[in-house]
């Protein structure tokens, strides 16, 4: 059972678009979503996370729009870079576990 | 800045054989995590600890054991390992309860032969 859902495995824009990832989740109980980046050899880091509270959480070119009715919230990355190309995983807390989703592969096409 | 240490980063094992993955945080945080990181899973928790001597089972725990000694140090026990245990290992630690940031290691490639 995925308690967080990415629904899609990968994501191809130019350079210069919004780039836009999409996640859902099941559980009601969980109160606070981060966003990872995660790059080849390397081990996922935090990006941007919002909590349950609010609607919208952006951070430079990083905006998280949350909807709790919908049970989804998206990842907006303004102005894509190559740079940002990475693999990106949603991931929702309850308590002291972190459940994640299956991750969005991003390539940023120059 | 937060630093989790993660040894081996590879490691190839034979089938029904013991596994030890170690992992070590700068941080002085209470909690530490495993994860196991397979295409088409995302990343899945197996144990973690509130703090020194404690571990508690997380969504994956069969198979696997785990050993807190100390604040600094994690482990991951496989003790008899298997071929669907082949997967790349993440560490990380936090403070607080989840709804803090968690910082991961390097990761560790683990093949069971």
């Amino acid at each position: 059972q995925q308690q967080v859902r990415q629904s899609s495995q990968s994501l191809t824009v130019w350079e210069g678009e919004t780039a836009i990832l999409n996640c859902s989740y099941e559980n009601s109980a969980f109160d606070y979503f981060p966003w990872y980046q995660q790059f080849p050899g390397e081990g996922p880091a935090l990006l941007i996370a919002i909590r349950s509270v609010s609607d919208k959480k952006e951070d430079g070119r990083f905006t998280i729009f949350f909807n709790k009715r919908e049970k989804n919230l998206s990842l907006h990355i303004k102005d894509s870079q190559p740079g940002d190309s990475a693999t990106y995983f949603c991931a929702g807390n309850m308590g002291y576990k972190l459940t994640f989703g299956t991750g969005t592969s991003l390539l940023v096409d120059p | 800045e937060a630093a989790v240490t993660q040894s081996p980063r590879n490691k190839v094992a034979v089938t029904g054989g013991k596994v030890t993955l170690s992992c070590n945080q700068t941080n002085n945080h209470n909690n530490m995590y495993w994860y196991r990181q397979d295409t088409g899973h995302g990343l899945r928790l197996i144990h973690y600890s509130y703090g020194a001597g404690s571990t508690e089972k997380g969504d994956i725990p069969d198979g696997y054991k785990a050993s807190r000694p100390s604040q600094e140090n994690f482990s991951l026990i496989l003790e008899l390992a298997t071929p669907s245990q082949t997967s790349v290992y993440f560490c990380a630690s936090g403070e607080g309860q989840g709804n803090t940031e968690v910082f991961f290691g390097k990761g560790t490639r683990l093949t069971v032969v």
